[in-house]
């Protein structure tokens, strides 16, 4: 059972464009998280979706951040008109359900902005 | 949105030293997890617990979490390099909200 897949790992984006990551969850998972981790911190709560649903997006900037998590395919992260502020490690966790409490972690997708 | 604090922030021991890491929130939590990610991953989850009062050992890593259930704390006996990390803790908000403390980075020095 592969594990949660993130990409690109590392992606370098000048200010303006846009930058789109992608995460797999792991099979079977219908929960997805997205993190945001900046250098020596910790991890930041950006959304939280379930299949085709954005349950909870309090943690994610109003203007140029978008998340989705269709219903076939990958969950993807969208940020458009980059600045250097969003450079960081940009974290992706699954879970099965509300219940195990475990979440399995994607080794990121690291978003340089120059 | 609750915080938790993280202290240490940095810590260096030797080999075989003890230590103890703290996570302390002025919020109550359901339950509460310890992670630990090393350079270039992510995290992995160590443990959880959810009842006030509960001690959890795995090896030489010992996990409590406060009465109150708002702080926890992870004592290693006899670190070793390989216990090198960031040691993130992080509380249950209601059913599924995952809120990271601020991160522990330990090395342990052969």
């Amino acid at each position: 059972n592969a594990g949660v897949m993130q990409n690109p790992r590392h992606l370098v984006r000048r200010r303006g464009q846009e930058a789109r990551l992608r995460c797999s969850p792991m099979k079977g998972h219908s929960h997805v998280y997205w993190y945001r981790q900046l250098p020596e911190e910790g991890l930041k709560f950006m959304v939280y979706l379930q299949k085709e649903n954005i349950i909870d997006e309090s943690g994610m900037p109003k203007e140029r951040f978008s998340a989705e998590f269709p219903k076939e395919g990958p969950s993807i992260l969208r940020i458009q008109q980059v600045v250097r502020g969003d450079s960081a490690a940009y974290f992706c966790a699954s879970s099965p359900d509300l219940n195990t409490g475990e979440l399995f972690f994607g080794e990121g997708s690291r978003l340089t902005v120059l | 949105t609750q915080l938790l604090e993280q202290s240490p922030q940095f810590l260096s021991i030797q080999e075989g030293e003890n230590l103890t890491v703290y996570c302390n929130s002025s919020s109550v939590f359901s339950s509460l997890q310890w992670y630990r990610q090393e350079p270039g991953e992510g995290p992995v989850l160590l443990v959880t617990v959810v009842t006030g009062g509960e001690v959890k050992k795995l090896k030489r890593l010992t996990f409590q979490f406060g009465d109150a259930r708002k702080d926890s704390s992870l004592h290693i006996t006899a670190a070793q390099p390989g216990d090198t990390g960031l040691y993130l803790c992080a509380g249950v908000e209601g059913t599924y909200k995952y809120i990271f403390g601020t991160g522990t980075r330990l090395k342990v020095l052969a």
